[in-house]
């Protein structure tokens, strides 16, 4: 079984430029899960998809954060435009159901996003 | 401030030796789980402890978990290098069994 994957590995941009990361999760898993970890700091959630329906997005910093889920398969976080502060490593998690049902999160290897 | 806080920050010790790291969390729970993340990894998932469990063992690890007081603690035994790697508490969140809160993580280096 595949994990979950995300693409790019890493990325570095100028900031004002616009970024889009991709997360595919392990196929079947109907939450998937966006977070971020800046430099030193804790693991931020982002937001939480249930198929293609936005569940919880209270972890978005602001209104350039996107994220999308087309048909409830993989999904993107778009960043636009970009800013110093989003540097860090995005994180991508699926899982079959929720936390607070003792299902545990199946985590990708992070994008690092580099902000000039 | 933080839901899960581990502590220490940073742990060094020899092979072979055991490691304890704690968590201190906030509000109710569900359950509370840990995850390791080794350098440039995702993280991945260990163990899990409902709130109504004291004590649970998988192979070298040994998590407790004291609601009373908030509190959590794992315990790597007869450590290894390749235990060298980040550890994290998680949490779902107060209000909401949809995510998980996670600390800023116990760094780990074993070495030989």
């Amino acid at each position: 079984e595949a994990g979950v994957t995300q693409f790019p590995s890493h990325s570095v941009i100028e900031k004002g430029q616009t970024v889009t990361l991709r997360c595919d999760p392990i196929s079947g898993h109907d939450n998937l899960y966006w977070y971020r970890r800046v430099m030193g700091k804790e693991i931020k959630f982002l937001l939480h998809f249930v198929k293609e329906s936005k569940q919880d997005e209270s972890g978005m910093p602001n209104n350039r954060f996107l994220a999308e889920r087309t048909g409830g398969t993989y999904s993107t976080l778009k960043v636009q435009p970009a800013e110093l502060e989003d540097s860090g490593v995005y994180f991508c998690a699926s899982s079959h159901g929720l936390p607070g049902q003792d299902y545990w999160l199946f985590f990708g290897p992070g994008t690092r996003l580099t902000v000039l | 401030s933080q839901q899960g806080e581990e502590d220490p920050q940073a742990l060094s010790i020899q092979e072979g030796e055991n490691a304890t790291m704690n968590c201190s969390y906030k509000t109710s729970i569900n359950n509370l789980q840990w995850y390791r993340q080794n350098s440039g990894r995702g993280l991945v998932h260990l163990i899990l402890i409902r709130s109504n469990e004291r004590e649970k063992h998988s192979g070298r690890l040994r998590v407790t978990l004291d609601t009373s007081k908030k509190s959590s603690s794992l315990l790597i035994t007869a450590s290894r290098a390749a235990d060298t790697a980040s550890y994290f508490c998680a949490t779902d969140a107060p209000g909401t069994a949809s995510k998980l809160t996670f600390g800023t993580g116990t760094r780990l280096q074993v070495t030989l």
